[in-house]
């Protein structure tokens, strides 16, 4: 069975600093992996997703992801936070169902403020 | 190009009663899935649908039932509510194909008292 371990419930940072936010996932199968953020009182967006290829992922906004095989992680990175990214943010994985789309497995999030 | 809709918004129950949930996917695709995300929890799979029927199901009673509608949007029905049935229930919509993103709803936020 697939599962995801978000290791910090909650990560306070300032504004302009750097942060990571861990997620380990353990699975017998090949797995692909993402993250999402939710804020508040929304539904999830995706934030990045590793399937194949190179082993780190961006997104659009600055934040990047790198996936690790042989430490079953993919902790998520910003070098810089803004106020604006204050949000909680999930990791989950899927495996390959028969060649069509896998349901999400998803850790329990791990919550990022960002302060002045 | 509106993106998954879900409603209604909000639902108040009663122990026992029965609710329907309704999800209109993203336009163009075919497969929609549900999610359980109590408080302070990740969200949980109840089941996927696609050409109208139950694809895939996660650790669900069968109080938990659903359709998929020709024009793919689809119901989350649960019967005989509990009080820890009291969450927020995502719809997610996505091209049936391996690796294409799931777009999630806002969501419906249930209350059972």
């Amino acid at each position: 069975a697939q599962s995801v371990t978000q290791l910090d419930s909650q990560v306070p940072v300032f504004e302009e600093a750097p942060v990571e936010l861990r997620c380990n996932y353990s699975s017998s199968v090949s797995v692909y992996l993402f993250w999402y953020v939710q804020y508040p009182n929304q539904g999830l967006q995706l934030l990045l997703k590793y399937l194949s290829g190179s082993t780190l992922v961006e997104s659009i906004n600055g934040f990047e992801a790198e996936f690790n095989k042989s430490q079953t992680s993919f902790h998520l990175r910003k070098p810089s936070v803004h106020i604006s990214d204050t949000a909680e943010y999930f990791c989950a994985v899927t495996s390959n169902y028969g060649g069509s789309q896998g349901n999400l497995i998803f850790g329990k999030g791990t919550k990022l403020s960002v302060k002045p | 190009d509106a993106g998954v809709t879900q409603s209604p918004t909000h639902l108040i129950k009663t122990r026992g009663q029965q609710v329907t949930l309704r999800c209109s996917p993203k336009s163009g695709h075919d497969t929609v899935s549900w999610y359980q995300q109590a408080l302070g929890q990740g969200p949980q799979f109840i089941f996927q649908y696609y050409e109208e029927e139950e694809r895939q199901r996660g650790n669900f009673p069968d109080r938990f039932s659903g359709h998929q509608f020709p024009n793919y949007s689809s119901e989350l029905n649960v019967n005989a509510l509990l009080l820890g049935d009291s969450a927020l229930y995502l719809c997610a919509s996505s091209l049936t194909g391996f690796g294409e993103t799931q777009y999630f709803g806002p969501g419906t936020r249930l209350l059972v008292l």
